[in-house]
């Protein structure tokens, strides 16, 4: 079974520090795919950043950098610079294919990110 | 503004009822998908549509039910509704059917059971 773990329910950072947020999950699948979302206050979902199970180079997007160690089955998400705006819910997911064929996704519990000024 | 609309924002119903979701993608994209966040199961990943058929199945019950249609909108309905149905339901697109795209999600709507 797919399961996703963050272990980091909050984190307080102060503004411009990077932060690192952790992830790990367990599957038996040998192609997955990872994600990571970021909720705000507001209620909205934005989809952050996709890491594949076979890429060979960890995805970045913008200060946004997947830290992806295959053996260890981590995707710790790296915010670089944090900003005010970066206070937010942010939850790790995993898409692999079921037994039956069937695309699956697992989310964590998500980990509160708060950025202090 | 994700272009991605979903409606109703707001929705109190009874239990045992049935209602329908809509939403409507961005623009030329072709897939959809529908997620659930409730206190009582997190996030979870219902049912994705790409060009009007089902492309992937997560945790949807068998009450529920989605389909998209040919202008590519897409309709989640729940039935026999039950109090555990109370959350929040996200309609999210991308171009294609490949899960490493970027989903736009729409605001979302927030189901109340009574």
């Amino acid at each position: 079974a797919q399961k996703i773990t963050q272990t980091q329910p909050g984190m307080f950072v102060q503004e411009k520090e990077a932060v690192t947020l952790d992830c790990t999950y367990d599957t038996s699948d040998p192609s997955y795919g990872l994600f990571w979302y970021k909720q705000p206050s507001s209620g909205e979902m934005i989809f952050l950043i996709y890491q594949g199970s076979y890429d060979q180079q960890n995805a970045t997007e913008g200060r946004y950098s997947l830290n992806f160690q295959k053996a260890r089955k981590s995707a710790n998400l790296v915010i670089s610079a944090s900003q005010l705006g970066d206070s937010a819910m942010y939850f790790c997911a995993m898409r692999a294919t079921t037994n039956f064929g069937n695309e699956k996704l697992t989310f964590g519990t998500g980990t509160r990110l708060t950025i202090i000024p | 503004d994700s272009g991605v609309t979903q409606t109703p924002k707001h929705l109190i119903t009874a239990t045992g009822q049935r209602v329908t979701l809509r939403c409507s993608p961005r623009s030329g994209d072709l897939s959809v998908y529908w997620y659930q966040q409730s206190l009582d199961q997190g996030l979870q990943f219902l049912i994705q549509y790409y060009n009007g058929e089902e492309r992937a199945k997560g945790n949807i019950l068998e009450r529920f039910s989605a389909q998209q249609f040919p202008d590519l909108h897409s309709e989640l309905n729940l039935s026999s509704l039950e109090l555990g149905d109370s959350a929040l339901y996200f309609c999210a697109s991308s171009s294609l059917a490949l899960w490493g795209e970027t989903q736009y999600f729409g605001p979302g709507t927030r189901l109340l059971v009574l």
